[in-house]
């Protein structure tokens, strides 16, 4: 079946614009995840979701950034007056199982974002 | 909070030379580790896992053991090929699911 897609693949923006990055889950999977990955480190963590609701929120960086998934499927990270420091790859992943330590998340293959 | 040390790279090895990559991590509760690959040009997908002490994650014949003792999960593969020229990600998931990863080792075979 299909795999965890994302949209757009590339969004060059200026700076103090909004975007809107979307994640479109494996279909039937519980928990969607957003990381976010500077270039030449590994992910870190923003957010997830267990179903429509929002479960853990540490890893924004700030409160112009947030997240929703209001039917429980396909997920939207919107970020409000960019900013350079903003630019990274933007990377989704979704799980069967509801917030399980030990379920493989599975990944899209990621929004890059650069912020003029 | 969770944290996961893997060796510095670049690594370059010729055609069948055999492979170490270090990983070790601190994490709260029962942790299970992880070993995502990322090849040129694609995005993140799990090699292998371990979500137990003492278990033994393998794929592609790649293994890592999860050691509790020495909180170590080490990749290796005892001939590695062109094909597996990629960059490697150690990851832990701790109390909770979400992952938290190394810094990536970038791995270069030559023929």
């Amino acid at each position: 079946g299909a795999g965890v897609s994302q949209s757009p693949r590339y969004k060059v923006t200026k700076r103090g614009q909004d975007v809107a990055l979307r994640c479109d889950p494996i279909s039937g999977h519980v928990s969607l995840y957003w990381y976010r990955q500077a270039l030449g480190q590994g992910p870190e963590f923003l957010t997830y979701f267990n179903y429509e609701a929002q479960q853990d929120k540490s890893g924004l960086p700030n409160d112009r950034f947030s997240a929703e998934r209001p039917e429980g499927s396909i997920s939207t990270l919107t970020i409000q007056r960019t900013e350079q420091r903003d630019s990274a790859m933007y990377r989704c992943a979704s799980s069967l199982a509801a917030g399980s330590p030990t379920d493989t998340q599975y990944f899209g293959p990621g929004t890059r974002l650069t912020v003029l | 909070g969770d944290s996961v040390t893997q060796m510095e790279g670049p690594v370059t090895l010729s055609e069948e030379a055999f492979l170490t990559i270090n990983c070790t991590y601190t994490a709260t509760g029962y942790p299970s580790l992880f070993w995502y690959v990322q090849y040129p040009g694609e995005g993140l997908q799990l090699l292998l896992k371990a979500t137990k002490a003492d278990d033994k994650g393998s794929n592609k014949g790649f293994e890592a053991t999860y050691r509790k003792e020495t909180t170590s999960f080490h990749l290796e593969k005892g001939s590695v090929q062109v094909s597996d020229s990629a960059v490697y990600f150690c990851a832990v998931t701790g109390a909770n699911s979400k992952l938290t990863f190394g810094k990536g080792i970038t791995l270069s075979v030559r023929p």
